[in-house]
C-alpha cells in the first residue's frame, strides 16, 4: 500500500464549476499537508499547506484536512481554464515528503 | 526573488553515456532536494542536502548516481552510466530555514531522454 493515494483522473469540468480533488493516506504521523499545482513541462508550485484538521481558504482555493479519516481535499471554486494542470497532494513527516501521483484537471471554456 | 534554476532543461543521450544536471536554489535556502519524476507519477526523493551535507541519500542508486553540493549553494547530480530506465524529469527543490521546511520551491526540471 502506498503512503499516499490519489486518483489520477483525468478530470474534466466546465468553466465556473466547483472542483474537488482528494487524497487519502495511511500514516497518521504525517504533520503537514500540501497541495501543489504542476503545469505541463513545469515544476510543481506550492498552492497551500495546512497543519491541522479543518479548512484553510486562499482565494478560490480551500484545503480541507480530516485526520480522523486520513483524507485531504482541495476545492477550487469558479474554476478557470488557467486552472488546467496536474494537482499533487503531498504530506510531510519531519523533513521527508510523500507525494501523490497527481490528478490531471482540464477546465473547459 | 529569483526561483530555483536548473540546467539544462532538456537532455538526450545514448545509454551508457554520462550526464550531469545543475541546480541553483533560491538564495538563502539551506535545504536542497533532488527528485525524480516519472510520467504520471509524483516526485520521488533522490537526495536531500542541509547546507553541504547530504542528510538523506537512502533512495539514491549509488552505483550510478552521485551528487554534490560543495559550498552549500548550487548542486550537481550526475548519472554514469545512464540506462534506458533513467529517462524521467529530474527536479530540484529548495526550502528556507527549518521552521519553514514544508515550503518547497521547485525548479522547472531537466527532462532526460536515454536512447
Amino acid at each position: 500500500q502506498k503512503e499516499v493515494e490519489q486518483d489520477p483522473g483525468p478530470l474534466s469540468v466546465p468553466e465556473g464549476a466547483i472542483v474537488s480533488l482528494n487524497c487519502t493516506y495511511s500514516n497518521s504521523a504525517f504533520q503537514y499537508f500540501m497541495w501543489y499545482r504542476q503545469y505541463s513541462r513545469k515544476g510543481p508550485e506550492l498552492l497551500m499547506y495546512t497543519y491541522s484538521s479543518g479548512n484553510k481558504e486562499d482565494g478560490r482555493f480551500t484545503a480541507q484536512v480530516d485526520k480522523s479519516s486520513k483524507y485531504i481535499s482541495l476545492f477550487i471554486r469558479d474554476s478557470q481554464p488557467s486552472d488546467s494542470a496536474t494537482y499533487l497532494c503531498a504530506m510531510s513527516l519531519g523533513n521527508q515528503f510523500y507525494f501523490g501521483t497527481g490528478t490531471s484537471l482540464t477546465v473547459i471554456p | 526573488e529569483a526561483g530555483v534554476v536548473q540546467s539544462p532543461r532538456y537532455k538526450i543521450i545514448e545509454k551508457k553515456q554520462p550526464v550531469a544536471f545543475w541546480c541553483n536554489p533560491i538564495s538563502g535556502h539551506n535545504t536542497l532536494y533532488w527528485y525524480l519524476q516519472n510520467l504520471g507519477q509524483g516526485p520521488e526523493l533522490l537526495i536531500r542536502y542541509e547546507n553541504e551535507e547530504a542528510v538523506d541519500d537512502s533512495q539514491l542508486p549509488k552505483d550510478r548516481f552521485s551528487a554534490e553540493r560543495l559550498k552549500g549553494v548550487d548542486s550537481t547530480l550526475k548519472i554514469q552510466p545512464a540506462e534506458l530506465g533513467d529517462s524521467a524529469v529530474y527536479l530540484c527543490a529548495s526550502s528556507p530555514d527549518r521552521g519553514r521546511i514544508n515550503e518547497q520551491f521547485f525548479g522547472p526540471g531537466t527532462r532526460l531522454t536515454v536512447l
